[in-house]
């Protein structure tokens, strides 16, 4: 596609729930990034992959959060049994290198967990 | 961690003001160092990637510099408009690429 691609662009459910974001970059792009934003913070690191391997996991705010990334496309992030401090905007981001390109960012998904 | 620290926090400039905000890092340890500009209700765009010392880039109106011995990049915009009101970040890539990003410079431009 023309840009990067997140799905859904808004997810409202229950404390408890399960929920799934997923991220579709740039073609060729195989870095791949998650960030977030909750209320009044900066852009928080969540997970990098580079093709579909994860270097650095260090991000996830604990073990309800999970990523992958198949055939060095497509990521989904998964949040299992949402509490109401995972309502934050996830931000999605691709970039040919993840180190001397510009990263470009998908529109995010705003996500509230009532 | 990598301590990715920019100031000031936030700025109010008036229409035609230059302006510039500054980017600390580790001075050790340096790879590249990225600018994004990310206006309310869209996302981050990226300004420029700079790898050398002494790098200088320029986009419009906006221009940035680079010091990697002392660990600092200044971003300038010259005669600000209101469509520049925007947060500024910057960020490096540390140890396996993660890209870390600094709290951001919230800039309100007003007529």
């Amino acid at each position: 596609g023309a840009g990067v691609s997140q799905s859904p662009s808004n997810k409202v459910t229950e404390k408890g729930k399960d929920v799934e974001l997923r991220c579709d970059p740039i073609s060729g792009h195989t870095a791949l990034y998650w960030y977030r934003q909750s209320l009044g913070q900066g852009l928080e690191f969540l997970i990098y992959f580079q093709g579909n391997s994860a270097p650095d996991k260090s991000g996830l705010p604990s073990d309800r959060f999970s990523a992958e990334r198949t055939g060095g496309s497509v990521s989904t992030l998964t949040i299992q049994r949402t509490q109401q401090e995972d309502s934050a905007v996830y931000l999605c981001a691709s970039s040919f290198d993840a180190i001397n390109e510009k990263l470009f960012f998908g529109s995010g998904t705003q996500l509230s967990v009532l | 961690i990598l301590n990715v620290e920019q100031s000031p926090q936030s700025l109010h400039v008036q229409e035609g003001d230059s302006t510039n905000f500054t980017c600390s890092f580790p001075s050790s340890n340096f790879y590249a160092l990225h600018w994004y500009r990310w206006e309310t209700a869209k996302s981050p765009e990226a300004l420029f990637v700079m790898t050398l010392n002494g790098d200088e880039k320029k986009k419009g109106r906006i221009s940035a510099t680079l010091n990697t011995k002392e660990g600092y990049s200044y971003l300038y915009i010259k005669g600000s408009q209101p469509e520049d009101s925007a947060t500024y970040l910057c960020a490096l890539p540390g140890t396996a690429s993660k890209l870390t990003f600094g709290t951001g410079t919230r800039l309100q431009v007003t007529l």
